[in-house]
């Protein structure tokens, strides 16, 4: 069964510095990966996705990639902004029809 | 924009009560799925839908069931709820599993609480 794991936790950055969330998971043989965003009390919103075959993918300040022999993708975030707090979910695509979620990283950016 | 809406932000009910929570989304999406969330525990699937009429149990399935009579609408149905169903429900669809590749959007949840 597959198993996705999210470290840190919890993150507190100061604004302006790059940082970089980790997600680990332990089946390779996945068909996408995808970065939610959810704002406390809210739902997910989507922030990229990722193909098996793709490497990265980048939107804005944001960069995912992806490394499936070693079952590891991180979110690059460029010059963090207070804007960006918020909790940061990976969630695995392994078949046509399901999602397995990690327990996100908890993102604080203090200004 | 895919838009996901859900019945209720917040729900209190009490133990053994039949409860429903109603999911609609307006892009003519084929799937729609139910989750919950709760702390240390991530998002886990409920049920999910691929059409119209149709459902499959996701990982947790026992104590909900699901209808789904129109396209748009995903019904999550608590039976007989149980304290140990207190938790944030969130909904989601997607446009079709043809290409597996498309991303899910999510509706903004339901925080029910059952006493």
């Amino acid at each position: 069964k597959q198993e996705v794991t999210q470290i840190p936790a919890a993150l507190s950055v100061p604004e302006g510095e790059n940082l970089v969330l980790n997600c680990s998971f332990t089946d390779s043989a996945i068909y996408n990966l995808q970065w939610f965003r959810q704002d406390p009390g809210k739902g997910l919103t989507s922030l990229l996705l990722i193909q098996s075959s793709q490497r990265e993918q980048t939107s804005g300040r944001l960069n995912a990639s992806l490394d499936k022999s070693s079952g590891r993708s991180t979110l690059y975030i460029a010059a963090s902004q207070p804007g960006d707090s918020a909790t940061y979910l990976c969630a695995v695509g392994g078949s046509a029809r399901q999602l397995t979620f990690g327990s996100g990283t908890q993102l604080t950016v203090l200004p | 924009d895919v838009k996901v809406t859900q019945s209720s932000r917040y729900l209190v009910k009490r133990t053994g009560e039949k409860v429903f929570l109603e999911c609609v989304q307006d892009m003519d999406h084929e799937n729609m799925f139910w989750y919950r969330q709760d702390p240390g525990l991530g998002l886990r699937l409920i049920y999910f839908s691929y059409d119209v009429k149709m459902k499959e149990k996701g990982d947790i399935p026992e104590g909900y069931s699901v209808s789904r009579e129109k396209k748009e609408r995903f019904s999550l149905i608590l039976e007989s709820a149980s304290t140990n169903q207190t938790s944030m429900y969130l909904c989601a669809s997607r446009y079709k599993t043809s290409g597996i590749s498309d991303t899910q959007y999510f509706g903004p949840g339901t925080r029910l609480t059952v006493l």
